[in-house]
């Protein structure tokens, strides 16, 4: 059975960082490339960040570049999001996403940026 | 960055009508389209994949078509458990931008 299970979110004050983890299992993880994904509070999913297979390709949301960095770890199954400088707009439950070829959803974390 | 619309936005349909929704893309995105159905608190779940292709385990109920700029996801009779939002995704470059989402309810 494919999981994805995500992990450290929390409370942090505006300008706070948060560093998320995926741990995986089910699959072989080199073989896909890996993505988070967020959900504001009674707002649309909005795409954020992906890593290829391997940490050679990485890509992000404008509205997160030059503040959180992805990265991988085949050896243990992971993947995580460092959050940095967040903000209020960055509250969401963030979701860690298996990609192409065959997409699977993890149940997601939940991060709060308030003071 | 392609823009990605749905539509509509919400509808409201009784058991075993068939419904409809539209997505548009501002650029040909060829065939890489997912559909998602989500229900509150819970974790999107893929039901068509490659605009048309449906995903193991998901009723014959749901289906997608079409390629390039638009595509159209059908439910061929509705169920009370197909009460939720559904979501279109690009994915043929980055970003992988979903649809804004359609609301779904029953009568």
């Amino acid at each position: 059975e494919v999981q994805l299970v995500a992990s450290g979110g929390g409370l942090v004050k505006p300008g706070g960082s948060l560093r998320l983890s995926c741990e995986v299992s089910g699959f072989t993880f080199s073989d896909y490339a890996m993505n988070w994904v967020r959900q504001a509070p009674g707002k649309g999913l909005e795409w954020v960040s992906a890593i290829s297979s391997f940490s050679r390709h990485i890509y992000y949301a404008d509205s997160v570049k030059g503040r959180f960095t992805i990265s991988r770890d085949n050896a243990k199954n992971s993947v995580s999001l460092e959050l940095n400088s967040l903000r209020a707009e960055d509250t969401a439950v963030y979701y860690c996403v298996r990609g192409i070829p065959k997409w699977a959803w993890g149940q997601g974390t939940q991060v709060s940026v308030s003071s | 960055d392609i823009q990605m619309t749905q539509s509509p936005s919400s509808l409201s349909a009784s058991v075993g009508d068939r419904v409809t929704i539209t997505c548009q893309a501002s650029q040909g995105i060829s065939n890489f389209l997912n559909w998602y159905h989500q229900k509150p608190g819970k974790a999107p779940n893929l039901l068509i994949y490659d605009a048309s292709n449906l995903e193991t385990g998901v009723p014959s109920r749901f289906s997608g078509s079409g390629s390039g700029t638009h595509f159209t996801f059908t439910i061929s009779s509705l169920q009370p458990e197909d009460i939720g939002t559904y979501y279109c995704q690009k994915y043929d470059t980055f970003p992988f931008t979903f649809g804004p989402g359609t609301k779904v309810n029953v009568k």
